[in-house]
């Protein structure tokens, strides 16, 4: 699976969106994006994924630049509560049960 | 409900004794896995069952055995513990049969801490 790039940590205002980057430049075609976050002491859990479309759902959306080198996942309106670390995990498509977390982006949302 | 159980939550012990960690899931998932989580923070896959067969094995020293009754449990039994061994173990399931699907959803954590 491709390695992935992300700042180590970010700040974000409480009630304003919250865009955390990730560098994938040797992602290849058949690998998805997948984003995940870990609340303090809690499990990861799953946000959103996709392949080359931009998506959306009740958490975040998630755009993909046009040569998926890179993306970007979009909290609209990080609340207090978002303060997590979040990865950025790219992952073949097909049989691959292999999830490989990095060291993600501990985004930190002040009031 | 408790899509995804572990227990025990928290398990202290001495260097030596063999411990369990159990795990079982109420999602129908047919893939479980096991990962380990560091004192650095570092989240590492361990194991994976599908329909309780062993398909993924990352080099973890063979005092860690796997056991998967059946698809809804995958139980993680360690021998002779080390002091390298204090992590978080977080259990995770997937549905992976006829989909294309990386959406593990885990559980809260066992923490084990040898002494």
């Amino acid at each position: 699976d491709a390695k992935t790039t992300q700042p180590t940590s970010m700040d974000c205002a409480e009630g304003r969106a919250a865009n955390l980057p990730c560098n994938h430049s040797t992602i290849s075609g058949n690998e998805y994006v997948y984003w995940y976050r870990q609340i303090h002491s809690q499990g990861p859990q799953y946000i959103i994924h996709g392949l080359k479309n931009n998506e959306t759902n009740e958490m975040a959306s998630l755009i993909i630049t046009e040569d998926r080198k890179s993306s970007t996942l979009i909290l609209p309106h990080a609340t207090l509560r978002d303060t997590a670390v979040y990865y950025c995990i790219v992952r073949a498509g097909g049989s691959n049960y292999k999830l490989t977390f990095g060291k993600g982006t501990l985004l930190t949302v002040n009031p | 409900d408790t899509a995804v159980s572990q227990t025990p939550k928290y398990l202290v012990t001495q260097m030596g004794n063999d411990k369990s960690i159990k795990c079982e899931q109420n999602l129908g998932h047919d893939t479980m896995y096991w990962y380990k989580q560091d004192s650095k923070k570092f989240l590492k896959i361990m194991f994976s069952y599908n329909n309780k067969e062993l398909i993924i094995n990352e080099t973890v020293p063979n005092r860690f055995s796997p056991k998967s009754p059946d698809k809804a449990h995958l139980n993680l039994h360690i021998n002779s513990l080390e002091l390298g061994d204090s992590a978080v173990y977080f259990c995770a399931s997937s549905l992976t049969s006829g989909r294309n699907t990386g959406e593990l959803f885990f559980g809260e954590g066992s923490r084990l801490t040898v002494l």
